[in-house]
């Protein structure tokens, strides 16, 4: 079993609409999760960063962590074409320099 | 401000050769990393530097070596290509107090095919 289980889509869905991506895992000891977009042919980017569990608002994007169930999800809200990107979350333990990624989900927003 | 750049951008081997990818960064980071992405496989460590001078193994470290020439450039290289490193290849930095507060600034990666 992955440490790190992400769905990896495609997810298609209209402009406008809200989406979620979500990640389970399975170590408990992790602490700091990220979410990172990644356009075609590009390297991956930072796009949300959370501690422990709770929730982050940054625009559209909100990140929501659940550790009790050891659960994170990336909202999109009014979702637009240029969303349309792979999204990986990635997450790492206490005082660790090894931060492990899911595979990604691929988004596709279409007009 | 480049960020991170990466050279070759694409690279055809065949079997039992060798090369060297390239990577540079003007942010001063002191931590450097080289990660391949695989389909299904998601992004996975291969060899990382905490400062110059330093390097550790990840992952994925078997049929490659790396060096950290210098704060601004680690290198990654195949001794003798096989068809199973078909890939790409990222390469990442991140700021001085590394961990979790300090983001993974990525290249634009380097498609490796070995036929």
């Amino acid at each position: 079993q992955k440490e790190v289980e992400q769905d990896p889509g495609p997810l298609s869905v209209p402009e406008g609409a809200i989406v979620s991506l979500n990640c389970t895992y399975s170590n408990s000891a992790f602490q700091y999760f990220m979410w990172y977009r990644q356009y075609s042919r590009k390297g991956p980017e930072l796009l949300m960063y959370t501690y422990s569990s709770g929730n982050k608002e940054d625009g559209r994007f909100t990140a929501q962590v659940d550790k009790s169930s050891k659960y994170i999800s990336l909202f999109i809200r009014d979702s637009q074409p240029s969303d349309s990107a792979t999204y990986l979350c990635a997450m790492s333990a206490y005082n660790t320099d090894k931060l492990i990624f899911g595979t990604g989900t691929r988004l596709q927003v279409f007009p | 401000n480049a960020g991170v750049t990466q050279t070759p951008k694409f690279q055809v081997l065949k079997t039992g050769q060798s090369m060297t990818l390239q990577c540079a960064q003007d942010m001063n980071h002191n931590s450097m990393y080289w990660y391949r992405q695989d389909p299904g496989m998601g992004l996975r460590l291969i060899y990382y530097s905490a400062s110059e001078g330093t390097t550790d193994k990840g992952e994925v470290p078997n049929g490659y070596n790396v060096s950290r020439l210098n704060k601004r450039e680690f290198s990654l290289r195949l001794e003798s290509a096989a068809p199973s490193q078909t890939s790409v290849y990222f390469c990442a930095s991140s700021a001085p107090n590394r961990g979790y507060n300090s983001p993974l600034h990525f290249g634009n990666g380097t498609r490796l095919t070995v036929t």
